[in-house]
């Protein structure tokens, strides 16, 4: 059973528009909450993270938004563009010093030009 | 990839040999992890390190024994490989150093593994 939920499994987006994935958890003890961007034939590659007392962090066109109450955050993608056509995944840690991540099982997104 | 170098990058093998993948990192950092990548499943922690000799096990550690005698090489064994472990396989390598306070961690380039 996948500790953290990610949706939706695939994603097209329009060049210019944005690109919102989901992820949800159920375990209050994750206390670290990174996005990976991962393209094909490559690792994953760290691309943002938070922390629980955040709600919100901004990086460039990438935000995450942090809902504690509703175990549930997101990525944000602004302006998506071609490039931006990766897999993500989200990922929690539940031992205080982000070792032990668990992902979720990925949105390929697919930014059409 | 972040100094992170891991061999073989490719490897096809029978049912029942002992196979050992090996991360190498020339970053000096104390953390090691080894992660398999499977369709559906996103990465799954299988074991990491957090010293020389010092290991513990992940979310899916059976059938895996991972080994580190120095701090640079982290090495992954499947005793008898079966097929459900034909997946891509990540090595990971990361520092309490970074900014946030957590152990950011970044990948290697992957190794595709499959058992016949």
């Amino acid at each position: 059973q996948q500790q953290v939920k990610q949706s939706p499994q695939s994603l097209i987006v329009q060049k210019g528009g944005i690109s919102i994935i989901n992820c949800a958890y159920e375990n209050t003890a994750f206390d670290y909450f990174p996005w990976y961007q991962q393209f094909p034939g490559k690792g994953p590659a760290l691309l943002i993270a938070i922390r629980p007392d955040v709600s919100e962090k901004k990086e460039g066109r990438f935000t995450i938004s942090f809902n504690k109450s509703a175990k549930q955050f997101s990525l944000h993608i602004m302006d998506s563009q071609p490039g931006d056509s990766a897999t993500y995944f989200c990922a929690a840690s539940v031992d205080g010093y982000g070792n032990k991540l668990v992902f979720g099982a990925g949105t390929i997104l697919r930014v059409k030009s | 990839d972040a100094g992170i170098t891991q061999s073989p990058r490719h490897k096809v093998t029978e049912t029942g040999t002992p196979v050992t993948l090996r991360c190498h990192q020339t970053e000096n950092h104390r953390y090691m992890y080894w992660y398999r990548q499977d369709p559906g499943h996103g990465l799954r922690l299988i074991h990491y390190s957090y010293g020389v000799k010092d290991t513990d096990k992940g979310e899916v550690s059976d059938g895996y024994s991972v080994s580190r005698s120095k701090t640079e090489d982290f090495l992954l064994t499947l005793e008898s490989a079966t097929s459900s472990q034909t997946s891509v396989y990540f090595c990971a390598i990361s520092s309490s150093t970074s900014g946030s306070g957590y152990n950011e961690q970044f990948f290697g380039p992957g190794t595709r593994l499959t058992v016949l």
